[in-house]
């Protein structure tokens, strides 16, 4: 069974400045694929980055990157130069041939709060 | 990528009647999942709808309460039957491309309300 473990409910971070928002996971398969979303007010999901696990370079989309530590089974979201429109909530995902489902496990969510 | 209208965005409704939300993908799409999110919650999977059968429902969700249909590979809906205010969340269609893909993406969702 997969597992994604968030233990920050709740960020604050100045704007400007960078955030961390971690992300750990548990699973037994070889492959698999970790996402970050992120979901403002309104519901919607917001596909972020993408880290694959036989990636050896860590990904990065813009402001976004992933610390991707395998050993560690950690896949933390690094938001640089926070901006307002990034209070959001954060989802960490995991998604692997576990059953042979392929269904994404999601975490519990970060919220973050960027001041100005 | 693939182009998810979800619809409606959003419904208030009364408890008793049902409610049919719409998931259209602007690409043929191997998986489509229904997930469903109470307020503060993560993201929970009711189902996994499945072209051409019956959808795949997660421990703790029903058919009768959450009927799927998937007529083809760009297409799916969700009803919400018999609603009650324990009915209230957001309600996330998902697609991925297939087994190996590098992404899921998500609808807009859709804003449940039941009084």
């Amino acid at each position: 069974a997969q597992k994604i473990t968030q233990t920050q409910p709740g960020m604050f971070v100045q704007e400007k400045e960078a955030v961390t928002l971690d992300c750990t996971y548990d699973t037994s398969d070889q492959s698999y694929g970790l996402f970050w979303y992120k979901q403002p007010s309104s519901g919607e999901m917001i596909f972020l980055i993408y880290q694959g696990s036989y990636d050896e370079q860590n990904a990065t989309e813009g402001r976004y990157s992933l610390n991707f530590q395998k050993a560690r089974k950690s896949a933390n979201l690094v938001i640089s130069a926070s901006q307002l429109g990034d209070s959001a909530m954060y989802f960490c995902a995991m998604r692997g041939p576990s059953g042979g489902s392929y269904i994404p496990t999601f975490g519990r969510g970060t919220s973050l709060i960027v001041h100005p | 990528s693939a182009v998810i209208s979800q619809k409606p965005s959003r419904d208030i409704c009364q408890r008793g009647t049902s409610l049919t939300i719409q998931c259209q993908v602007d690409s043929q799409v191997t998986m489509m999942f229904w997930y469903r999110q109470q307020p503060g919650q993560s993201l929970t999977l009711i189902a996994t709808a499945n072209q051409g059968s019956e959808a795949t429902y997660e421990s703790g969700f029903v058919i009768d309460k959450f009927p799927i249909s998937r007529p083809n590979l760009t297409f799916s809906t969700l009803t919400v039957s018999n609603m009650s205010p324990e009915d209230s969340s957001i309600y996330l269609c998902s697609v991925a491309q297939g087994a190996g893909s590098t992404e899921a993406f998500f609808g807009q969702g859709t804003r449940l309300t039941v009084v």
